[in-house]
């Protein structure tokens, strides 16, 4: 799976709207990016993924560059909830195992 | 949350005593998963499951073994714990092309 670069932490203010960037300058026609969030010390929760098309679902919107090398994640109207670790994934999907790889992720502050 | 439960959540250790962790699952997916994470760093992938009896290493699998004798529950042991275990261990399943983590177990070894 091709490897991602994302900035090590971010500041936001509450209510604006946060922009995640994530490079994958290697990343293959048929690998996905993923995007999860990690709270505190809970488990990683999915947010959302896509493969060339920009996609938006009720938590987040994805925004994919035409030659792929490059997503941004953005949090519409940030709240304090979502001060987070993002990490950004690139995958094939498909039938076997989802062997993920997660980098360090970008620390996400969102300050009132 | 995809039904997935952890136990025990905490657990504090001896060297060389061995450990089971347990991660069960409530809606009989096929693909199950064990990371580790430790400070500053993201998960890392130490065994997984494809399957009743069927399971294969991962990145960080030295010192770790698996079992699945029920299609939900995904045990993890490590035989003899040594400090370097020291860590919090998530399990995860995969359903409709993600996964979905358990809420973690906190393992000292001391």
């Amino acid at each position: 799976d091709a490897k991602t670069t994302q900035p090590p932490s971010m500041d936001c203010a509450e209510g604006r709207a946060a922009n995640l960037p994530c490079n994958h300058s290697t990343i293959s026609g048929n690998e996905y990016v993923y995007w999860y969030r990690q709270i505190h010390s809970q488990g990683p929760q999915y947010i959302i993924h896509g493969l060339k098309n920009n996609e938006t679902n009720e938590m987040a919107s994805l925004i994919i560059t035409e030659d792929r090398k490059s997503s941004t994640l953005i949090l519409p109207h940030a709240t304090l909830r979502d001060t987070a670790v993002y990490y950004c994934i690139v995958r094939v999907d498909g039938e076997g195992a989802q062997k993920l790889v997660f980098g360090q992720g970008t620390r996400l502050t969102i300050n009132p | 949350d995809a039904g997935i439960t952890q136990s025990p959540r905490h657990k504090v250790t001896e060297t060389g005593t061995p450990v089971t962790l347990r991660c069960h699952q409530t809606e009989n997916h096929r693909y199950m998963y064990w990371y580790r994470q430790d400070p500053g760093h993201g998960l890392r992938l130490i065994h997984y499951s494809y399957g009743v009896k069927d399971t294969d290493k991962g990145e960080v699998s030295d010192g770790y073994s698996v079992s699945r004798s029920k299609t939900e529950d995904f045990l993890l042991t490590l035989e003899s714990a040594t400090s370097s275990q020291t860590s919090v261990y998530f399990c995860a399943i995969s359903a409709y092309d993600t996964q979905y983590f358990g809420p973690g177990t906190r393992l000292t070894v001391l």
